[in-house]
């Protein structure tokens, strides 16, 4: 059973924000939540990651719902260039990174 | 500059051939991961290694093999038992420990089963 569950697809309008929903309801209390995109035949490059608190970096912000249940991940502004398949992914004690189907973004200019 | 690096991009094999695809980082880290991508699906694990002389099997290791010799190198072959070996295959790396950052990706090896 996959860990997270996103949308299939989402569209935005370049300029505005674009919030990217992810749910993952079996999270145990030390899996870290990652986000990642990925273009068209190239390797997935990594956006941010947190475990409970919202998390902000030049790329995006993380926000962490109080039950760790489900995140967002916010992107202020979309552009062109953020046009991608965005996956939400836990990171568990082990080192294993669990995947999911991902939420593949248009950006209508 | 550090990173990962996979070879060849592009690969075609004939059916009941063996193959194998590179994966090399200099980063240092000490896990490094196999993963195939299928056209419009996510990533599904194969191998994956958190040290030297080490791996374990992922979701779909029919059909593969690995070997873990070098803390930088984790070279993946495709058998001729893997039934559909066709697809993307991506391999990343990162750091031991609970909250040490990201998986680092390379560019991805497509194969072609001819």
């Amino acid at each position: 059973d996959a860990k997270t569950t996103q949308p299939n697809s989402m569209e935005s309008n370049e300029e505005e924000p674009v919030h990217l929903p992810c749910n993952h309801s079996t999270i145990s209390g030390t899996d870290y939540i990652h986000w990642y995109r990925q273009l068209p035949s190239q390797g997935p490059e990594y956006v941010i990651h947190g475990l409970t608190s919202n998390v902000n970096n030049r790329m995006a912000s993380l926000a962490i719902a109080e039950d760790r249940k489900s995140s967002t991940l916010i992107l202020h502004r979309a552009t062109l260039r953020d046009a991608a398949v965005y996956y939400c992914i836990l990171r568990d004690v082990g080192n294993q990174f669990y995947f999911g189907t991902g939420t593949s973004l248009t950006v209508i200019p | 500059d550090g990173g990962i690096t996979q070879s060849p991009k592009y690969l075609f094999r004939k059916e009941g051939q063996n193959v194998t695809l590179s994966c090399e980082q200099n980063l240092n880290h000490d896990a490094m991961y196999w993963y195939r991508q299928d056209p419009g699906q996510g990533l599904r694990l194969i191998y994956y290694s958190q040290i030297v002389n080490d791996f374990q099997k992922g979701d779909i290791a029919e059909g593969y093999s690995v070997s873990r010799e070098k803390k930088e190198s984790f070279p993946l072959t495709v058998t001729s038992a893997q039934k559909n070996p066709t697809a993307f295959y991506l391999c990343a790396s990162t750091r031991q420990g609970l909250n040490t950052g990201e998986l680092f990706f390379g560019e991805g090896s497509r194969l072609t089963v001819l």
